[in-house]
């Protein structure tokens, strides 16, 4: 099983130019989620989904907006990207359940100039 | 609203040593607590978890911690350290809410000297 897949893994975008981060899982899991990570601010949770056709907004979500069509994946959009959101981008996806272990991607590196 | 504090942003220990990572929580329900490991340029992978089931949790790679609820504690140990323990190390408590989302402590990175 490939797990929790992420593309591209790295990209340079451009002050205003937009961009779809794209998040598969092969596991079945019903929720996903999207986190960015900066340097020691740990984790943040940008989106989420508990399944398909449903999403929601986590701590971070000003900048971004999220679509979960299949329940095998999610997508994260940048519209019109900002300095701020240079981060490195993480995909989780975890089963139903209460203290269930969360999969993640290898992460997405975006940086923008 | 639950948080994590990993006391120690860098924490260097000799090769052989005893490694102490430490993971202070709050949570207004019993938590679900798990440690992760990043290697770099690599995604998380789950170290161990707290299950209620034992207090001493035993993960991969020679990894253990205990819940220490009159602490509110989670700390992450291993006897002795090895060169390829060198990562950086997330405390992670679940959300007691239906979303089941992380928060995460702001990581703590260890280096091993040889």
């Amino acid at each position: 099983n490939a797990g929790v897949t992420q593309t591209p893994k790295f990209r340079v975008l451009k002050t205003g130019q937009s961009m779809t981060l794209l998040c598969a899982q092969d596991m079945n899991h019903e929720y996903m989620y999207w986190y960015r990570q900066d340097p020691g601010m740990g984790l943040r949770l940008i989106h989420y989904s508990v399944g398909e056709g449903t999403t929601a907004k986590g701590e971070v979500p000003d900048g971004y907006n999220v679509s979960r069509l299949k329940k095998q994946n999610f997508l994260l959009g940048l519209e019109s990207a900002a300095p701020s959101q240079t981060s490195v981008y993480f995909c989780a996806s975890t089963m139903r359940g209460g203290n269930t272990e969360a999969f993640f991607g290898q992460g997405t590196r975006l940086t923008v100039v | 609203a639950q948080s994590v504090t990993q006391l120690g942003s860098h924490v260097s220990v000799s090769e052989g040593a005893l490694v102490l990572l430490r993971c202070n929580y709050s949570s207004s329900v019993p938590p679900y607590l798990f440690w992760y490991v990043q290697y770099p340029n690599q995604g998380l992978q789950l170290l161990l978890k707290y299950t209620s089931a034992a207090t001493l949790v035993k993960g991969i790679n020679g990894f253990e911690a205990e819940f220490k609820k009159s602490e509110t504690s989670f700390h992450l140990t291993k006897p002795s350290a090895h060169m390829s323990d060198a990562a950086e190390y997330f405390c992670a408590v679940s959300d007691d809410t239906g979303r089941r989302a992380l928060t995460f402590g702001s990581g703590t990175r260890l280096q091993v000297q040889p």
